[in-house]
């Protein structure tokens, strides 16, 4: 069965260095999400991609996130400039067409010290 | 933001009982989905609801999409020791990609 795969696992960083979360998503599909979950708490939306273009983002989504698809087969979240209370679980997902099912990966832990 | 109000958050079972869940909110929602996430883990899905009133199950787990489209309810019979973990609702509104989260039912079961 397809999955989702998201790379590294566990990311540990200074605050104000740059990170970038690496997600592999299911073959066929063709909409992309991320979300942040800070340990404990409920799973928030941070920003959904089709056709390489952000369709929706949240207000977490702010100017020091960004999200590309570079080679058709990764999708990648950067934070440009980390604080530490970017300190959470980031999950990848994805749907298929007609589909809103979504899919999600084992997650990042990023740590931000 | 839209919010949903998920319930209860936690429950101490026995083994073999059964479990109720569920979400509600002041807005309508298109789609529901129930997730389970064991620790360090990422969300898996559960049941996805796309109709009011529907009623779908998965094995012993059967959730319901509420004819008001604001609540959706979830059931878990006969529950078993790896039915621990935290299970979540999320919906989709109409005009949205994104989901909307619940906070959890996180389930303990006894020994």
């Amino acid at each position: 069965e397809p999955e989702v795969t998201q790379t590294p696992s566990h990311q540990v960083t200074q605050m104000g260095q740059e990170v970038i979360l690496r997600c592999v998503p299911i073959s066929n599909h063709l909409y992309f999400y991320w979300y942040r979950q800070i340990l404990g708490q409920k799973v928030e939306f941070l920003v959904s991609f089709y056709n390489n273009e952000i369709s929706e983002k949240s207000e977490i989504f702010d100017d020091q996130f960004s999200v590309e698809r570079p080679d058709g087969s990764n999708f990648t979240l950067k934070i440009r400039s980390t604080k530490l209370e970017d300190s959470a679980m980031y999950f990848c997902a994805g749907t298929g067409m007609w589909s809103y099912e979504q899919y999600f990966g084992p997650g990042t832990r990023l740590t931000v010290t | 933001g839209q919010q949903l109000n998920q319930s209860p958050q936690s429950m101490f079972i026995q083994e073999g009982e059964d479990v109720s869940m569920n979400c509600t909110s002041s807005s309508i929602f298109n789609t529901w989905l129930w997730y389970k996430q064991d620790p360090g883990e990422g969300p898996v899905l559960l049941i996805a609801l796309y109709k009011a009133g529907e009623l779908t199950s998965n094995g012993r787990l059967t959730a319901q999409f509420g004819i008001t489209r604001k609540d959706s309810f979830l059931n878990i019979s006969a529950s078993i020791p790896s039915d621990v973990g935290i299970y979540f609702c999320a919906g989709r509104m109409d005009s949205n990609y994104q989901l909307i989260w619940g906070a959890g039912t996180k389930l303990i079961i006894k020994p």
